[in-house]
């Protein structure tokens, strides 16, 4: 079946450190490959995303590269703020009907200035 | 102008009774989603909607009914609600060639 698995949380870092959150995948085909942020009492926002191999999706400076050979999607951004403690998810889902996004665990980030 | 928008937020009932939730997008998505996220935060498809036909039905118990009217709300109804229905449900939207979903807030239920 198809699946996502992330790294276990939580991440604590200190402002300014750099932050990688890995996510590897399974699916059956040729996914696309997502990255969200839940902020504290809200709802989910895509960070980025890629839809084929070799893409690299970033937004805000995280950053995440489709690698299909190792099937991963693993996040990263050079310089965390206090502002990025949240819960991350990867997910991915297929362009077919009768599809929808498959999520992670989900990674919570706790930054402290 | 929220995009995605679900009422109520927060939802607080008793074991045995009927409540629904509801939810509109303005974005002209044809896809539509129900998801269920547990006390871990872990995030599961219940429901999908495409131009007012259901699509995806996942294993979930049938006190929980999806509903339609048109593309641009999906209301979740639940009967006889029980402790362990306690959780966030977010509604979201997609266009059928994307799957880029956008999520509304969530409504919170608690079932006491």
């Amino acid at each position: 079946g198809n699946s996502v698995t992330q790294m276990e949380g939580p991440v604590t870092l200190s402002e300014e450190a750099f932050l990688t959150i890995n996510c590897t995948y399974t699916a059956t085909g040729y996914p696309s490959l997502f990255w969200y942020v839940q902020y504290p009492g809200e709802g989910l926002q895509l960070l980025l995303k890629a839809t084929k191999a070799d893409d690299k999706g970033s937004n805000k400076g995280f950053e995440a590269t489709y690698r299909k050979e190792t099937t991963s999607f693993h996040l990263e951004k050079g310089s965390v703020q206090v502002s990025d403690s949240a819960v991350y998810f990867c997910a991915l889902t297929f362009n077919q009907a009768g599809t929808a996004l498959i999520f992670g665990k989900g990674t919570t980030l706790s930054v402290s200035s | 102008d929220t995009a995605v928008s679900q009422t109520p937020k927060y939802l607080v009932t008793q074991m045995g009774n009927d409540k629904s939730i509801k939810c509109e997008q303005n974005l002209g998505h044809d896809t539509m989603y129900w998801y269920k996220q547990d006390s871990k935060k872990f995030l599961k498809i219940m429901f999908s909607y495409n131009n007012k036909e259901l699509i995806i039905n996942e294993t979930v118990p049938n006190r929980f009914s999806p509903k339609s009217p048109d593309k641009a709300h999906l209301n979740l109804h639940i009967n006889s609600l029980e402790l362990g229905d306690s959780a966030v449900y977010f509604c979201a939207s997609s266009r059928s060639d994307t799957r880029e979903a956008f999520f509304g807030q969530g409504t919170r239920l608690t079932v006491v």
